[in-house]
Formats: C-alpha cells, sequence, structure tokens
C-alpha cells in the first residue's frame, strides 16, 4: 500500500487530453513539493515535473503539473502513442524521512 | 551530460550480502544528494534511500533500515548501497538518482539488477 494514491490506469484517444491524479497528505503533499516521473520498461526513469509544476528544460508544455492542498495532478494533452508508460508521483514525507512514490499509473493510448 | 552507471547486481542466496556501486560523471558529484530507488518485478517505484552531498546526513524507507547502508567516495565521484541480510523480496531493479535539491530526482541510472534466490 502507497503512502501516496494514484489511479492504477488512465486511457484516452491519441490527441485528447489526460490527467493523473496523486492523493497524499499534510506530512507529504501538504507541505513538500511533488514530482512527477514517466517510465518505459527497461529504461531509466524520466523526471517530468519538478517542484510542483515546473518542467525540466526538453520536457514539452503539453505536459504540466498542479498542486492544490494534498493533491496533485500531472496533465498530458495532444496524446501520441510514445506516451504510453507507466507514471509516477513522488514527495518527501516529513513524518516518515523519506521519499515516497504513488503506486504508479499506466497511460495507454487507445 | 550527467550520467550514472550502476553495478554490482548479480544473483545471492538469502541471507548473504552484495554491494552496489554507482560511477557519476558530468557534474560536480559532491555538490548533491543522490538516491537509491529500486523497481521489484511487476511493481512500482519504491525509494530505498538516500545521502546527503557531504555523506553526513543519511535517511532509508524501512523495509531496509538496519539492513542496508548509503555511502559515498566523493574522491572516486562513486556512491554505494552495502546490502546485506538479503532476502528474496529484495529482487529488484536498483536505480541511483541525483538529487535536484528538493528530493526531486532529475538523473537516473539504467539500473542494476539483484536477484535473491536460493
Amino acid at each position: 500500500q502507497s503512502v501516496l494514491t494514484q489511479p492504477p490506469s488512465v486511457s484516452a484517444a491519441p490527441g485528447q487530453k489526460v490527467t493523473i491524479s496523486c492523493s497524499g497528505s499534510s506530512s507529504n503533499i501538504g507541505n513538500n513539493y511533488v514530482s512527477w516521473y514517466q517510465h518505459l520498461p527497461g529504461t531509466a526513469p524520466k523526471l517530468l515535473i519538478y517542484e510542483n509544476n515546473r518542467r525540466p528544460s526538453g520536457i514539452p508544455d503539453r505536459i504540466s503539473g498542479s498542486k492544490s492542498g494534498t493533491s496533485a495532478t500531472l496533465g498530458i494533452t495532444g496524446l501520441q502513442t510514445g506516451d504510453e508508460a507507466d507514471y509516477y508521483c513522488a514527495t518527501w514525507d516529513t513524518s516518515l524521512t523519506a521519499v515516497v512514490f504513488g503506486g504508479g499509473t499506466k497511460l495507454t493510448v487507445l | 551530460q550527467v550520467q550514472l552507471v550502476e553495478s554490482g547486481g548479480g544473483v545471492a542466496r538469502p541471507g548473504r550480502s552484495l554491494r552496489l556501486s554507482c560511477k557519476g560523471s558530468g557534474f560536480p558529484f559532491s555538490a548533491f544528494g543522490l538516491h537509491w530507488v529500486r523497481q521489484a518485478p511487476g511493481k512500482g517505484l519504491e525509494w530505498v534511500a538516500v545521502i546527503s552531498d557531504d555523506g553526513s546526513n543519511k535517511y532509508y524507507a524501512d523495509s531496509v533500515k538496519g539492513r542496508f547502508t548509503i555511502s559515498r567516495d566523493n574522491s572516486k565521484h562513486t556512491l554505494y548501497l552495502q546490502m546485506n541480510s538479503l532476502r528474496s523480496e529484495d529482487t529488484a531493479v536498483y536505480y541511483c538518482a541525483k538529487d535536484m535539491g528538493y528530493g526531486e530526482l532529475d538523473s537516473w541510472g539504467q539500473g542494476t539488477l539483484v536477484t535473491v534466490s536460493s
């Protein structure tokens, strides 16, 4: 059971928009920055969003992040088949003194 | 260009030990915290441990506390994970990752597979 809760899967058609939610508590999301990662099997995870809503260089602006209270959301517009991957939210948990990951969400582009 | 290369994975019997290494290049190694993150077969990402830039602060996941030790040698640009009393549930791909500053991991290695089996 992960400290951060994500939906196991989401799906949408090419060109459409999808959002992935991440729910936590005041000891993690509520008081710390949230980051998001894309992970394709057999490859290194890639940072998509840091500090809740900032994109590293090279990440397109069709990818966005937001945070409100103890929840965060990743948004991807203009879906492409290449976006099919597992997506994880993460943050520091002050009570656990640990980085915590969500359980991951599998994105399928139909 | 930041590069992190893990090594040291392999097969170990339950109760035995293994030491992983992660060689960093392309960035000021001694200026950043470093993490180990793992992924067991069919499971999600699980954070394992973090060490501060100078090695003075270390934190561990409850699942490995007391069994694993994270360390670093800044002169060799290398991060380590000493894994003792291995269990079958430690079987996973282990990644090292660089911390941006707030527990956000901006660069990752390709991973090294650890299999614990009798």
